[in-house]
């Protein structure tokens, strides 16, 4: 079965752009969380969808935000990009949320220049 | 509140020699830990999970891991490293009951492996 896509795979943007990331679970999992990615900060939780609903959500600021759709497809924002902002950002998505498994996708790698 | 640390960014090993990847957690309610690996470029992929039950797990390619509640550990193994194991290791926390989608993140570390 297809795994977790997330589109683009790579972008670069401007200081001050926004810009929106895509994430399309595997069918049939109805969790999707989103995971910034960088050298000094590591792996650190942005927040988790379930079922259109923003369940849980990390210690980022309001610039950072998304949505799910109704078909658990799902989308993060970052408004007035910062060059702190360039990370790989990853996707993953898991039937529940309480399983015990999410799988990743491969990322969406932002540069903001 | 519950962290992961990884001791070592950086491990290197011989091919067909032991790994190692040592990882410690704090948590004030059990937890479930993960073990998570990252190739250049790409997304995460499940080694292993310990959940409930039995605390040594065994995972994908060779890996285990045991649980040991008194030690507050979680370290990774391999008896015999292969060249296809040079890769960033993760060590992952979720809460007891909690959603894996919001996991606890060690720093990482990374493999590599010499020939």
């Amino acid at each position: 079965k297809a795994g977790v896509t997330q589109t683009p795979r790579y972008l670069i943007k401007t200081r001050g752009q926004q810009v929106t990331l895509s994430c399309s679970p595997i069918s049939g999992h109805r969790s999707v969380s989103w995971y910034q990615q960088t050298p000094g900060q590591g792996l650190q939780f942005l927040f988790e969808y379930f079922s259109e609903t923003q369940r849980n959500k990390g210690n980022f600021p309001g610039r950072f935000s998304g949505r799910q759709f109704s078909n658990s497809r799902s989308e993060m924002n970052v408004s007035t990009l910062e060059l702190g902002d360039s990370a790989l950002y990853l996707c993953a998505s898991s039937r529940t949320g309480m399983d015990t498994e999410a799988f990743f996708g491969q990322g969406t790698r932002l540069t903001v220049v | 509140a519950q962290s992961v640390t990884q001791l070592g960014s950086h491990v290197s090993v011989s091919e067909g020699a032991l790994v190692l990847l040592r990882c410690n957690y704090s948590s004030s309610v059990p937890p479930y830990l993960f073990w998570y690996v990252q190739y250049p470029n790409q997304g995460l992929q499940l080694l292993l999970k310990y959940t409930t039950g039995a605390t040594l797990v065994k995972g994908i390619n060779g890996f285990e891991a045991e649980f040991k509640k008194s030690e507050t550990s979680f370290h990774l193994t391999k008896p015999s490293a292969h060249m296809s194991d040079a890769a960033e290791y993760f060590c992952a926390l979720a809460l007891y009951g909690g959603s894996q989608g919001n996991l606890i993140f060690g720093k990482g570390t990374k493999l590599s492996v010499k020939p």
